[in-house]
């Protein structure tokens, strides 16, 4: 079956940077986007942005360009998103999704910003 | 960008009967939106329920609907089961190429 997972939990201090991966498995790599969506403790849902694994190419939202990038491992069937420049309310579970009917979603990966 | 606003919350006796709505600061949904609705329970990542509008998952108890109604995405829940109880999240696409999450809705029932 179609699966996501993605590494584990990450400390961080501000400023610094964090890459989180998602791992896809049970159907071709290339056939779907990924998206990247996180949530603050208690909060609702935040798109990030995607990336099209076949090119490379995507999108992000306005809110975090130039602090994101999402890439791609077509080797391992891998997608990357790395945020900079960590602040405090970059805290929040960070989730990749597989576009298309946004199945499967990933387990999550609790991003915490502190010093 | 859009804001997309949901209810905050609202509740549902067991086997009533409920209508979310999603509303895009842009104007007026449309098919156009491919709206998507998504179920979370707490701990637990978002579940689709409901995409391009109208179209259930496998897994989507025919008691959930999705439609348009009056320029909103709208989720209707009929026939609210205690297991119903979470949080709902519409999601617009604009174009294909950004999307955005509405503020999602705390459903109780009760």
């Amino acid at each position: 079956q179609m699966q996501l997972v993605q590494s584990g939990a990450e400390v961080k201090e501000p400023g610094a940077s964090v890459k989180v991966s998602c791992k896809a498995s049970g159907y071709t790599f290339t056939s779907a986007d990924i998206h990247w969506v996180r949530q603050a403790a208690g909060q609702g849902l935040e798109w990030m942005g995607w990336v099209t694994p076949g090119d490379g190419h995507g999108r992000l939202a306005q809110k975090f360009q130039g602090r994101v990038s999402i890439t791609r491992d077509t080797a391992i069937n891998t997608v990357y998103m790395e945020l900079s420049s960590l602040r405090s309310e970059d805290t929040a579970v960070y989730f990749c999704a597989r576009r298309g009917v946004f199945d499967p979603w990933g387990q999550g990966t609790l991003v915490t910003v502190s010093s | 960008q859009a804001v997309v606003t949901q209810e905050p919350s609202v509740t549902v006796s067991p086997g009533g009967t409920v209508t979310l709505t999603c509303d895009s600061s842009t104007g007026a949904v449309t098919s156009g939106h491919r709206p998507y609705w998504f179920q979370q329970k707490p701990g637990q990542a978002p579940r689709i329920l409901i995409y391009d509008t109208t179209q259930r998952h496998s897994w989507t108890p025919a008691r959930f609907s999705g439609s348009l109604l009056g320029g909103k995405a709208a989720l209707t829940l009929s026939g609210a089961q205690p297991e119903d109880e979470a949080d709902y999240h519409c999601f617009l696409s604009y174009g294909g190429l950004y999307y955005v999450f509405g503020s999602g809705t705390k459903v109780t029932v009760l």
